[in-house]
């Protein structure tokens, strides 16, 4: 199982960026896809989620903001960030979740950096 | 500011035990949902550490352990060694907010 995020990078307040996360070793369409972001020197913080059935979930941080989805002929998942603030600098990880009764994350990309700045 | 509360930080000297906690309230811990814990090293990614309260991945040693109890929960590490020097989160989720939540994150230094 590997997870490959890319497409972070400096972007001015307002901008977008779309991030794409590369799967291989499983099927990113049986399985939950998160991202996850952490802000320089702070904690993590769940972004968004995508259900194996397509049903998705945001942070009321980024809700109408951000849009997760998949390719899953590219067998990749993205996150496109629209209207970009400076408190989503951060870097973002991409990860597979799996299921107890609660989603939990057991395998994670090495994570972009995103830096939203002028 | 997550409603899952960590202590900063918490340190040992080798072979010692330290715990992790994790309060929560009414609407998460206590409400029933799973506790899941995070190791993340200096400069890399989290990895998974301990899925639904007590379940250890393959790999994971077990000086790691689980536990809850009421709206806390807990994390173990006994035969503490320099290698586990690192952060560590819990993960739930809560009715209140309709979140999948973190912890505030707990540094562990070995002395």
């Amino acid at each position: 199982v590997q997870l490959v995020e890319s497409g972070g990078g400096l972007v001015q307040p307002g901008g977008s960026l779309r991030l794409s996360c590369a799967a291989s070793g499983f099927t990113v369409s049986a399985n939950y896809m998160t991202w996850v972001r952490q802000a320089p020197g702070k904690g993590l913080e769940w972004v968004s989620l995508i259900y194996t059935g397509g049903t998705t979930y945001y942070a009321d941080s980024v809700k109408g903001r951000f849009t997760i989805s998949r390719d899953n002929s590219k067998n990749t998942v993205y996150l496109q960030m629209n209207g970009l603030r400076a408190e989503d600098t951060a870097v973002y990880y991409c990860a597979r979740g799996d299921t107890s009764g609660l989603v939990y994350l057991d395998y994670w990309g090495q994570g972009t950096l995103v830096t939203v700045s002028s | 500011q997550s409603v899952l509360t960590q202590p900063p930080s918490v340190s040992g000297a080798p072979g010692q035990r330290v715990t992790i906690s994790c309060t929560g309230s009414s609407s998460n811990i206590g409400a029933g949902y799973d506790v899941h814990w995070y190791q993340q090293l200096p400069g890399t990614a989290p990895k998974l550490l301990i899925y639904a309260n007590n379940n250890r991945p393959s790999g994971v040693p077990d000086r790691f352990s689980g536990s809850e109890s009421g709206t806390s929960a807990s994390l173990a590490i006994t035969g503490l060694q320099a290698e586990d020097e690192a952060d560590y989160y819990c993960q739930s989720y809560d009715s209140s907010l309709s979140a999948y939540v973190f912890g505030t994150g707990t540094k562990v230094t070995v002395l």
